[in-house]
């Protein structure tokens, strides 16, 4: 059974850091490409950032370019997301996501954490 | 990145209705559309992937369709439990994009 558990979660202040982590389980995690994918209070679904399966390849939304930055673990079964220079525009509840992959390029989101919040506040 | 529009931005319905939620890309994105369904304070729930293919275990009455740029997600006999908000997203780009969400509401 998969099982995604996001941590690090907190208030901060703007400008401040944070590392958020997802701990997977039930699948082989150093076969999959992970996402992190967000949702700021009253908004939708923001996809975030993705790296590859084995941490070479890695993208992310224009917004968080530059100052986030997406890794893994594979060791540890464990995906990250480091946070610097936070906004108060990054408010958010942050899921990590697994992909299934339906076709050799293509792939929809089976598997989400339960989320963690973060909120940038002075 | 390619941009996805869904239509309405709210549905108000009631248990027993069929609802139509559309989902239009920016560009053609073949049929690399998924949809889900998201209740506050839980975790996204895949519903629909490759624009028409249920996941196992979801009912029956969800059913996705299009093709190309546009696409539907229709729910028949709304069940209580489908009182949430459904997203697309598309994963034909090297960073997917969502809709900005549909609010089925009663």
């Amino acid at each position: 059974q998969v099982h995604l558990v996001e941590s690090g979660g907190g208030v901060v202040q703007p400008g401040r850091s944070l590392r958020l982590s997802c701990v997977a389980s039930g699948f082989t995690f150093s076969s999959y490409a992970m996402h992190w994918v967000r949702q700021a209070p009253g908004k939708g679904l923001e996809w975030v950032a993705i790296v590859s399966y084995d941490g070479t390849n890695k993208y992310y939304v224009d917004s968080v370019k530059g100052r986030f930055t997406i890794s893994r673990d594979n060791s540890k079964n464990t995906l990250y997301l480091q946070m610097n220079s936070l906004r108060a525009e990054d408010t958010a509840v942050y899921y990590c996501a697994k992909p299934y992959y339906y076709d050799s390029s293509s792939y929809a989101f089976d598997h989400w954490g339960q989320g963690t919040l973060v909120t940038v506040s002075s | 990145d390619i941009q996805m529009t869904q239509s309405p931005s709210s549905l108000p319905a009631s248990v027993g209705d069929s609802v139509t939620i559309t989902c239009r890309a920016s560009q053609t994105i073949s049929t690399y559309l998924n949809w889900y369904q998201h209740e506050l304070g839980k975790a996204p729930k895949l519903l629909i992937y490759a624009a028409s293919n249920l996941r196992s275990g979801v009912p029956s009455r969800f059913r996705g369709s299009g093709s190309g740029a546009d696409f539907t997600l229709t729910i028949s006999s709304l069940q209580p439990e489908d009182f949430a908000t459904y997203y697309c997203q598309q994963s034909f780009g090297t960073r997917p994009t969502f809709g900005q969400g549909t609010r089925l509401e009663i």
